[in-house]
């Protein structure tokens, strides 16, 4: 069964550092996700991809994150300088076609130190 | 009602008894729901989905129930086993760009 894939699993980092946090969504699909998870607390929206633009992004989204889509099977979210406030699992998502499921990938936890 | 952070509603059921998680959503105009299961260090798992135009939808095992009248959904296990174990989320699709709005979610245990 198709799945989405996220690498590293796990990413730790000094603040201001930047970051890049892959995923190869399933590949038929044409709508992609970010959400992040900060521990204990539940899943937030950061962006919506489309069509190689945003189609959507949350408040968390400023502009120290962008994403991309750079060849046919990978999406990017790169953070350029972290903060602490940025550890949390970040979790892919990917959709086949417009009003149907999101099938998320299993996330890359990120630590800020 | 709304839990934040660790507290968590949870929901212990004795193993092979049914399970029944409740959500509650504020927008009427919602029309299309998802739950997830996330087991703990995984990412959320479909589980089954329901539109506006439906009551209800049976899938393996799983019942998902739609109330629009009090913006309620429900969604219950048939025969809970231990790997049942997990925390369950609705969200809410929202209708432009599909963006999930996550419940704050309930933890189910299963007792063997």
């Amino acid at each position: 069964e198709p799945e989405v894939t996220q690498t590293p699993s796990h990413q730790v980092t000094q603040m201001g550092q930047e970051v890049i946090l892959r995923c190869v969504p399933i590949s038929n699909h044409l709508y992609f996700y970010w959400y992040r998870q900060i521990l204990g607390q539940k899943v937030e929206f950061l962006v919506s991809f489309y069509n190689n633009e945003i189609s959507e992004k949350s408040e968390i989204f400023d502009d120290q994150f962008s994403v991309e889509r750079p060849d046919g099977s990978n999406f990017t979210l790169k953070i350029r300088s972290t903060k602490l406030e940025d550890s949390a699992m970040y979790f892919c998502a990917s959709m086949i076609r417009d009003r149907e499921a999101q099938y998320f990938g299993p996330g890359t936890r990120l630590l800020v130190l | 009602g709304e839990s934040v952070g660790l507290h968590l509603p949870t929901l212990s059921v004795q193993e092979g008894d049914n399970s029944i998680i409740n959500c509650a959503y504020s927008n009427s105009a919602s029309d299309y729901f998802i739950w997830y299961k996330q087991e703990s260090g995984k990412g959320p798992q479909f589980i089954i989905d329901i539109r506006s135009n439906m009551d209800k939808r049976q899938g393996q095992r799983v019942t998902v129930l739609l109330n629009k009248t009090v913006k309620h959904l429900s969604l219950q296990i048939a025969a809970t086993q231990p790997g049942d174990s997990a925390v369950y989320f609705c969200a809410d699709a929202m209708e432009y760009g599909n963006k999930l709005v996550f419940g704050a979610g309930t933890i189910l245990r299963v007792k063997s």
